[in-house]
């Protein structure tokens, strides 16, 4: 079965750090693009950050850049979202997902920012 | 940024209605588009692709059409599963936007 699950999401003052995980199985992990997308409570969708299958290239929604960092493993099938320098407004569930067209997704972990 | 908008953002629909979605996006995109169903408390799942092709395992009820800015996503006969949030996305250019979403409810 294709899946990604998140994990690493929590309560974090701001200003701070949180990492979050995504593991993926059932498919070819280093084959495809991988995005981070975040949804604020009761509101719309918004992608964050998306990573090229070899690492190689990188791309970001403004409101993140410098301060979050996406990677991944391909040897352990996993994508990583390094988020630093945390705000309020970082509040939400996020997502991981496959692909530019958002194929698959995982079922999301909430990072909360609050003091 | 390529701004998405989605019309209406809700609308109100009985079992068996045949409803058609737009999207309207501020600059051509070509076929870059994709559609999503969301349910409350779900991750989104992926309908369309590339404008009109269906994703793997979605039902022939669902379809889309359109390219350049104008997009729409029809589903047939509706069906008590149906009812949630549809959003539109483009893939053409970073950064890569949703559309705010259109609530089908009953």
């Amino acid at each position: 079965e294709v899946q990604l699950v998140e994990s690493g999401g929590g309560l974090v003052q701001p200003g701070g750090s949180l990492r979050l995980s995504c593991a993926a199985s059932g498919f070819t992990f280093s084959n495809y693009w991988l995005s981070w997308v975040r949804q604020t409570p009761g509101k719309g969708l918004e992608w964050v950050a998306n990573i090229k299958q070899d690492g190689s290239a990188k791309y970001y929604v403004d409101s993140v850049k410098g301060r979050f960092t996406i990677s991944r493993d391909n040897a352990k099938n996993s994508l990583y979202l390094q988020m630093n320098s945390l705000r309020v407004e970082d509040t939400a569930v996020y997502y991981c997902a496959r692909g530019n067209a958002f194929e698959i997704w995982g079922q999301g972990t909430m990072a909360t920012v609050s003091s | 940024d390529i701004q998405m908008t989605q019309s209406p953002s809700s609308l109100s629909a009985s079992v068996g209605d045949r409803v058609t979605l737009t999207c309207r996006a501020s600059q051509g995109i070509s076929n870059y588009l994709a559609w999503f169903q969301q349910k409350p408390g779900k991750a989104p799942k992926a309908l369309i692709y590339a404008a009109s092709s269906l994703q793997s395992g979605v039902p022939s009820k669902f379809s889309g059409s359109g390219s350049g800015t104008d997009f729409t996503l029809t589903i047939s006969c509706l069906q008590p599963e149906d009812f949630a949030t549809y959003y539109c996305q483009q893939y053409n250019a970073y950064p890569l936007t949703f559309g705010q979403g259109t609530k089908v409810e009953i």
